[in-house]
């Protein structure tokens, strides 16, 4: 079964760092490009990050830019997202996502990120 | 990086179809034909119903269409039923390899 599933998630202060990974099972991870999206509660997504197959290039969201960066692990099958210098408006639900064709194929469940005081 | 414009809300009663506007820029949406569409139920982690502005993925029914032209594309559901209640994003890429959602649109089958 094709699968992606998050982890890392979690509470933490304004300023401060956080983790995301995502791990693949079911499909050739290597071979597909990948995306962060993630969702503000109660609000729409938001595209994140982009990470091409073998994670020699990625492109950021202006919002996350310098901050946020994307990588990935292929022989560990994981993808990753380090969030630094966190923000409120950090807090939301971060998915990932299999870019297929420029459009997002297979989604994960989900991890919870709140940055609060 | 501005969110495509969604209208907030759409309705119809059950059989009959409602259509969902998208519109960007020359700069995504009427730059390539990299729209997608999808449907996320409360709680749950969003679907891809529509790629590449009109490709349906297996499993997904022939009752959601997609169109494009200009800049705003466009999600057609036929034949409402119950299930189809629920949250629609569009998406597209974007200029820099960039991508784009939309603001959300809300589906109430009445």
């Amino acid at each position: 079964e094709v699968q992606l599933v998050e982890s890392g998630g979690g509470l933490v202060q304004p300023g401060g760092s956080l983790r995301l990974s995502c791990a693949a099972s079911g499909f050739t991870f290597s071979s597909y490009w990948m995306h962060w999206v993630r969702q503000a509660p109660g609000k729409g997504l938001v595209w994140v990050s982009r990470i091409n197959s073998d994670g020699s290039s990625s492109t950021h969201a202006d919002s996350v830019k310098g901050r946020f960066t994307i990588s990935r692990d292929n022989a560990k099958n994981t993808l990753y997202l380090q969030m630094n210098s966190l923000r409120v408006e950090d807090t939301a639900v971060y998915y990932c996502a299999r870019n297929y064709n420029n459009a997002m194929d297979v989604w994960g469940q989900g991890t919870t990120v709140t940055v609060s005081s | 990086q501005s969110a495509l414009t969604q209208p907030p809300s759409a309705s119809g009663s059950p059989g009959q179809s409602v259509t969902i506007s998208c519109t960007g820029t020359s700069s995504d949406v009427g730059g390539y034909n990299y729209v997608s569409w999808y449907q996320q139920h409360p709680g749950k982690a969003p679907k891809l119903m529509i790629f590449e502005v009109s490709k349906r993925p297996s499993g997904v029914p022939d009752r959601f269409s997609g169109s494009k032209s200009g800049n705003t594309a466009s999600l057609t559901v036929s034949g409402l039923q119950a299930e189809d209640e629920a949250d629609y994003y569009c998406s597209s890429y974007a200029r820099s390899n960039n991508c784009v959602f939309g603001t959300g649109t809300k589906v109430t089958v009445l």
